[in-house]
């Protein structure tokens, strides 16, 4: 595998449902994001880790939950959605500091409803 | 607040033509910019960068314009191909501000005509 990958890549959940997306980087960065990307909208960074501690927080609703065990891996834990949380949710790494810039590497991202 | 627009939401195109797809910023303080293509059902993909102290920079048919003076910055597609069809976001960043985010726009979907 290279580069970003991201797992389910569609999911389907209902509002009571628990559910995990999973983010993986292979590129060796220390900086991992969260973003939501809804129809017609600006991407909405959502969580930013880094060096596996979270900086950023965008006033994300608590039924969101991040989790990052190491800077290779970062989660996204669902719990009572909502409808209007629909949208696809793109993870993407970095290396700030290697450079002077923030270069963000994107992964597929998931696609999610929520009935 | 401050952030990235987009001028044209969609931009059709002729197969061979040029396409320009702009971008409005509104932090001066931006010094950091990037394009990202995303086709349909992926993710962002980088295009091109460039940095405050430069005004363009090219790529492989590509070629990103900086006007600081009046804060828009543009993609410049040459010979656009069938594979160009997609939506085209800028981004920007204000490195000095140590948050490492980018701000992002809209987007503009290019459609090229066959």
């Amino acid at each position: 595998e290279t580069g970003v990958t991201q797992t389910p890549r569609h999911l389907v959940m209902g509002m009571t449902n628990k559910k995990s997306l999973k983010c993986e980087q292979h590129l060796g960065h220390n900086a991992m994001y969260w973003y939501k990307q809804s129809a017609k909208k600006p991407l909405e960074l959502m969580f930013v880790y880094n060096f596996k501690e979270q900086t950023e927080n965008n006033s994300v609703p608590s039924r969101f939950s991040p989790e990052c065990p190491n800077s290779s891996h970062l989660f996204l834990h669902l719990h009572t959605l909502q409808p209007e949380d629909s949208a696809l949710y793109l993870c993407a790494s970095s290396h700030p500091g290697l450079a002077d810039y923030n270069e963000q590497f994107f992964g597929p991202g998931t696609r999610l409803t929520v009935l | 607040g401050e952030s990235v627009g987009l001028h044209l939401p969609t931009l059709s195109v002729q197969e061979g033509d040029n396409s320009i797809i702009n971008c409005a910023y509104s932090n001066s303080a931006s010094d950091y910019f990037i394009w990202y293509k995303q086709e349909s059902g992926k993710g962002p993909q980088f295009i091109i960068d460039i940095r405050s102290n430069m005004d363009k920079r090219q790529g492989q048919r590509v070629t990103v314009l900086l006007n600081k003076t009046v804060k828009h910055l543009s993609l410049q597609i040459a010979a656009t191909q069938p594979g160009d069809s997609a939506v085209y976001f800028c981004a920007e960043e204000n490195s000095g501000a140590g948050s490492y985010q980018l701000t992002f726009g809209k987007g503009t979907k290019l459609s090229v005509i066959p």
